[in-house]
């Protein structure tokens, strides 16, 4: 099955600046890497995907590329706010088991 | 209309007690799986149930054993519980096993 890893495990950075959270994914025959936020008691949410047949996709303060040659994924948080802490997930998904998260990274704001 | 709901939200029970976890999905959607959420975090894959087709994480044990009564449905049961089963438990659902999944509420599992 798919092995998801994923780095770093907390990240702290100043309210304003940016942050990035690598993973990177085992089976070649996934083709599709969603990315979850789940803030503390909630249950994780959606906030960006990408699909293999893409490199980068962009929604606003949040962006993911993805290289699928060296089989990693990444997410870009700029101009980063309060509201932005929380765990983020990166997930891939096989043909065999579905979805496989990686093991989440604490973000935290500093004001 | 929640989307994907879990009952209950909350369980408490002793060891060796047998209990289960209800997950209803509403979005017609032919994938559902079961996560286990542990207190580092971790959300780790039990469960996937596509087109009727179950596939088990090797690494759960067999106390474990999800229930499809109709394809709406995704039911959770544990046998003999024991201390290490204390967690959150997700269900979610998913249009197939490459699509966005959406996740219940959680069920905060707590064995004493």
């Amino acid at each position: 099955g798919e092995n998801v890893e994923q780095h770093p495990s907390t990240l702290s950075v100043q309210e304003g600046d940016s942050a990035v959270i690598k993973c990177t994914y085992s089976d070649s025959a996934s083709n599709y890497f969603p990315w979850y936020k789940q803030e503390l008691g909630k249950r994780p949410q959606l906030i960006i995907d990408i699909r293999s047949n893409v490199g980068e996709k962009k929604d606003q303060r949040i962006a993911v590329t993805l290289n699928k040659t060296a089989k990693h994924f990444s997410l870009h948080i700029t101009e980063t706010q309060p509201e932005d802490s929380a765990v983020y997930f990166c997930a891939a998904s096989d043909l065999v088991d579905g979805l496989t998260f990686g093991k989440g990274t604490h973000l935290i704001i500093q004001p | 209309d929640t989307a994907v709901s879990q009952t209950p939200k909350y369980l408490v029970t002793q060891m060796g007690n047998d209990k289960s976890i209800k997950c209803e999905q509403n979005l017609g959607h032919d994938t559902m799986y079961w996560y286990k959420q542990d207190s580092k975090k971790f959300l780790k894959i039990m469960f996937s149930y596509n087109n009727k087709e179950l596939i088990i994480n090797e690494t759960v044990p067999n106390r474990f054993s999800p229930k499809s009564p109709d394809k709406a449905h995704l039911n959770l049961h544990i046998n003999s519980l024991e201390l290490g089963d204390s967690a959150v438990y997700f269900c979610a659902s998913a249009g197939s096993l490459r699509t966005e999944a959406f996740f219940g509420q959680g069920t905060r599992l707590t064995v004493v």
